[in-house]
């Protein structure tokens, strides 16, 4: 399993841009990088997934180098109802995943 | 028309017991999945289904035994709850190696 290393916590404004960084030293050839969403009290919310280079959706883009050994979630102009816990999981499919302790950002106003 | 429900939501019963917690998904999903997660907020996998087989089991005591029916639903059975099952278990289904949609949750406490 490649494991994650993300920050603990983050702060942030309204309005803000918000980038949360992810170190998977030993991330194999065959695997993606995913992105979860948790509220407290609910189950996670997956927000985007990569292999490679920049992949962007509705909601947030997500930077991989070339190496692949980190990627980085960017989420545009946060709101108040950001505040979440945000995992970084690396895998080939969900089998192999494993969720990290994940990274709780706290979005002030 | 959730996608992926659970029952209960909150469970409180007593060291030795057995329970189970139910979870059913209507998106016609071939992998189901349960995860605990503790109270650091740590989600560790527990169990998957694919097409009713088993296909992963990480280092889970055997007290707890997953059962799936049918492809819909996979329960979890725990017997002799101990203090350290405390958490929160959240069932979760995908295809293939797309997203996985969870549920939203079952509290359990061991008294």
């Amino acid at each position: 399993l490649a494991k994650t290393t993300q920050p603990i916590s983050m702060d942030s404004y309204e309005g803000q841009e918000v980038n949360i960084t992810c170190s998977h030293n030993n991330i194999a050839t065959n695997d993606y990088i995913t992105w979860y969403q948790q509220f407290p009290s609910q189950g996670p919310r997956f927000i985007i997934q990569g292999y490679k280079t920049k992949v962007t959706n509705e909601v947030a883009s997500l930077f991989i180098p070339a190496d692949r050994k980190s990627s980085t979630l960017s989420l545009p102009r946060v709101s108040l109802s950001d505040t979440a816990v945000y995992y970084c999981l690396v895998g080939e499919n969900f089998n192999k995943f494993y969720f990290g302790s994940g990274t709780k950002l706290n979005v002030k106003p | 028309d959730t996608a992926v429900s659970q029952t209960p939501k909150y469970l409180v019963t007593q060291m030795g017991n057995d329970k189970s917690i139910k979870c059913e998904q209507n998106l016609g999903h071939d992998t189901m999945y349960w995860y605990k997660q503790d109270s650091k907020k740590f989600l560790k996998i527990m169990f998957s289904y694919n097409n009713k087989e088993l296909i992963i089991n990480e280092t889970v005591p055997n007290r707890f035994s997953p059962k799936s029916p049918d492809k819909a639903h996979l329960n979890l059975h725990i017997n002799s709850l101990e203090l350290g099952d405390s958490a929160v278990y959240f069932c979760a289904s995908t295809m293939g190696r797309n997203e996985q949609f969870f549920g939203p949750g079952t509290r359990l406490t061991v008294l």
